[in-house]
């Protein structure tokens, strides 16, 4: 079955720490993963692809196909972060994305 | 206006009622896209078109009613809802299906069936 699993719904860290959000997948054939993001008030938007392994806003994430994951991470976290955040997989062929439920991340002061 | 709008903003349907939600891009895109968001399920996609034609259709129950007339609007016509489907309904565009994974989203219709 095609599927993505976000296994936290809520993660809070303080300002200045790192922050890792989990996103495992389900899926047999060769896997595309995303991450869009949602600021408070404000559409939800491509964030990072991971196929142009690029760094946005010091967010990273590799995808680790032996652990089917594809976890987002950065090193210090912002108050601006606070956001939720959703993983998504590509299901080739069907032209279409699946997401996960999504994790909300809370940046304290 | 840019990007991806929709209407109405927020909406409040008895069951036995008809009413309709619109979704217009400004984008010259070519495909569009029907989401659900409730709060207990992942974001579900319903619908999908391309070039006005239909490509997808997510097992999704016949008293939604999707119409794309032309690549920039797309409608979801709701008669004889549940309260079940009271939900946040997301409109999103991409350049093509190619570009799937680019979708740009609209800031969504929140459907409250009584």
């Amino acid at each position: 079955a095609q599927r993505v699993t976000q296994p936290e719904k809520l993660l809070s860290v303080f300002k200045g720490a790192p922050v890792e959000l989990k996103c495992n997948y389900s899926y047999s054939g060769s896997p595309e993963l995303f991450w869009y993001v949602q600021y408070s008030r404000q559409r939800l938007q491509l964030l990072l692809r991971h196929i142009s392994r690029e760094s946005i806003k010091g967010f990273t994430a590799d995808l680790n196909k032996g652990e089917t994951s594809f976890h987002l991470k950065k090193p210090f976290a912002q108050e601006e972060d606070s956001a939720m955040y959703y993983c998504a997989l590509l299901i080739q062929g069907a032209q279409k994305l699946v997401f996960g439920q999504g994790t909300r991340l809370t940046i304290n002061p | 206006e840019t990007g991806v709008t929709q209407t109405p903003r927020h909406l409040v349907m008895g069951m036995t009622n008809k009413k309709s939600l619109k979704c217009e891009q400004h984008l010259g895109h070519n495909a569009m896209y029907w989401y659900k968001q409730s709060a207990k399920k992942p974001l579900e996609l319903m619908f999908v078109y391309n070039f006005k034609e239909q490509t997808e259709n997510n097992s999704v129950p016949s008293r939604f009613s999707p119409e794309c007339p032309n690549s920039s609007h797309l409608f979801l016509h709701l008669h004889t809802l549940q309260p079940e489907d009271s939900a946040l309904y997301l409109c999103a565009s991409s350049p093509g299906l190619a570009g799937v994974h680019e979708q740009f989203f609209g800031p969504g219709t929140r459907l409250t069936v009584l």
